[in-house]
């Protein structure tokens, strides 16, 4: 049963430490996104990968964000220093984008809490 | 820059009912439009996709239709179940491998 994947499910940190979540897609998809979950503004995007490459970052904040694509396996996104405000629930999404994105898979989430 | 919408934020239903869930997008220029499920704590489950070149998509008791034109698509959830109780959002693109857009979603809750 193919899923996306991601770690940890939950976090909680204290202001200014560094977070790292993960993600694994689905084997064979060629798309990652990562999106961003709050009651305020729903979801948004922060970052999404074509082929491990970077398409599109601007919906993060450069100075404290990152997003990476090692290998076809591991999607990472990280926030050093870590604030408030980043407090939400952090989505993985994996597709096979051919024309368009067509179906959309995603991870169960990392709820994230920055005191 | 493309908004979703969706009417109403939060409806509540007796069980058995048919219901119809709204969504309008301001960018009628879209590829794709698709409605995903969320349940509490949990990812989002994509329910239908409807391509450009079609103007509805049948699941089980889910039927989502689109009208391009105007902007809207609808889901109609025909005899409702409690195990229907979730957000229900809607998500479009547009042709040249772009990301979903999303609306902020129905809560939905089907009362026994």
């Amino acid at each position: 049963d193919a899923r996306v994947t991601q770690t940890p499910r939950h976090k909680v940190t204290e202001m200014g430490q560094e977070v790292t979540m993960r993600c694994q897609p689905i084997l064979g998809h060629n798309t990652v996104f990562w999106y961003r979950q709050t009651m305020m503004q729903g979801l948004e995007l922060l970052a999404y990968f074509r082929n491990r490459a970077p398409l599109d970052d601007s919906g993060m904040p450069k100075d404290r964000f990152s997003a990476e694509m090692p290998d076809a396996t591991l999607a990472t996104l990280k926030i050093q220093p870590s604030e408030p405000r980043d407090s939400a629930v952090y989505f993985c999404a994996s597709g096979l984008v051919l024309v368009s994105t067509g179906e959309l898979f995603f991870g169960e989430g990392s709820r994230l809490t920055v005191l | 820059k493309q908004e979703v919408t969706q009417i109403p934020a939060a409806l509540s239903v007796p069980e058995g009912e048919n219901l119809v869930l709204n969504c309008s997008f301001t960018d009628s220029a879209i590829y794709n439009l698709q409605w995903f499920r969320q349940d509490p704590g949990k990812g989002l489950t994509s329910l239908l996709l409807i391509q450009s070149s079609q103007r509805e998509q049948t699941s089980g008791r889910l039927n989502a239709s689109l009208d391009k034109s105007s902007g809207r698509s609808t889901l109609y959830i025909a005899a409702s179940q409690p195990g229907d109780s979730a957000t229900y959002l809607c998500a479009v693109d547009r042709r040249g491998n772009t990301p979903l857009v999303f609306g902020k979603g129905t809560r939905l809750s089907v009362i026994a």
